[in-house]
């Protein structure tokens, strides 16, 4: 069965650090991957997505991920975090081309200190 | 609409009780999943619909669980005799079929809130 796994839990990071949360992902076929962002007391939004083509993502807000085949991983990252990043962040596979659910892995809560 | 709407948006009820939970997807799209988010288990895959038919219903936990979809369009979530364990968020996406193309996105409503006292 397909399974999505993000490293990190918690990731606390000052205004301007750089950011990279991991994501790894089981399945073997072709896959569509995902990242959303929950911000507090919002709902889910799409961060950034890839199907196919250029394996470098780049999303809203300044976000890009690097889809990496041979590795199995997805990794989304940020140059300068601002305050107003804080959220958590979901990352999220799909078997490609079909129309079936997405797999999430269990979210990574970035807290951004002023 | 503009997004996924999703009602109510909290419900507090005792264990026991049934409760239905809707959906209101985008126009136009016609797969629409049901996910459900607690917490130490992330979001959880419930079920999926292409227009009213359910090609797979994997996700449900018990057939305490059961939703349904009319006109292609609204759909309801039913939990029957609710229990502590099922207190979580109900989160509804949809999507739009991609004629084998370009593959869809799933945009989320906001969730219900259910709380089992």
């Amino acid at each position: 069965a397909q399974s999505v796994s993000q490293h990190n839990h918690h990731v606390i990071l000052s205004e301007a650090a750089s950011l990279e949360l991991g994501c790894n992902y089981s399945y073997g076929g072709t896959v569509n991957l995902f990242w959303y962002v929950q911000y507090p007391g919002q709902h889910l939004q799409l961060l950034l997505k890839y199907f196919s083509g250029d394996p470098l993502v780049k999303g809203i807000k300044g976000f890009e991920a690097e889809f990496i085949k041979s590795k199995f991983s997805f990794n989304l990252r940020k140059p300068s975090v601002q305050w107003s990043d804080t959220a958590e962040y979901f990352c999220a596979v799909k078997e490609g081309g079909s129309q079936g659910n997405l797999i999430f892995g269990k979210g990574t809560k970035l807290s951004v200190k002023p | 609409g503009a997004g996924v709407s999703q009602s109510p948006s909290n419900k507090v009820t005792e264990k026991g009780k049934d409760v239905e939970l809707r959906c209101d997807p985008i126009s136009g799209h016609t797969a629409l999943y049901w996910y459900r988010q607690s917490l130490g288990q992330g979001l959880e895959f419930l079920i999926y619909f292409q227009g009213n038919s359910a090609p797979d219903k994997s996700g449900l936990p018990s057939d305490r669980f059961s939703a349904e979809r009319t006109g292609g369009s609204v759909s309801t979530l039913t939990i029957q005799r609710t229990q502590q364990e099922d207190s979580a968020v109900y989160l509804c996406a949809s999507s739009s079929r991609d004629r084998g193309r370009i593959p869809e996105t799933q945009y989320f409503g906001p969730g219900t809130r259910l709380l089992v006292l």
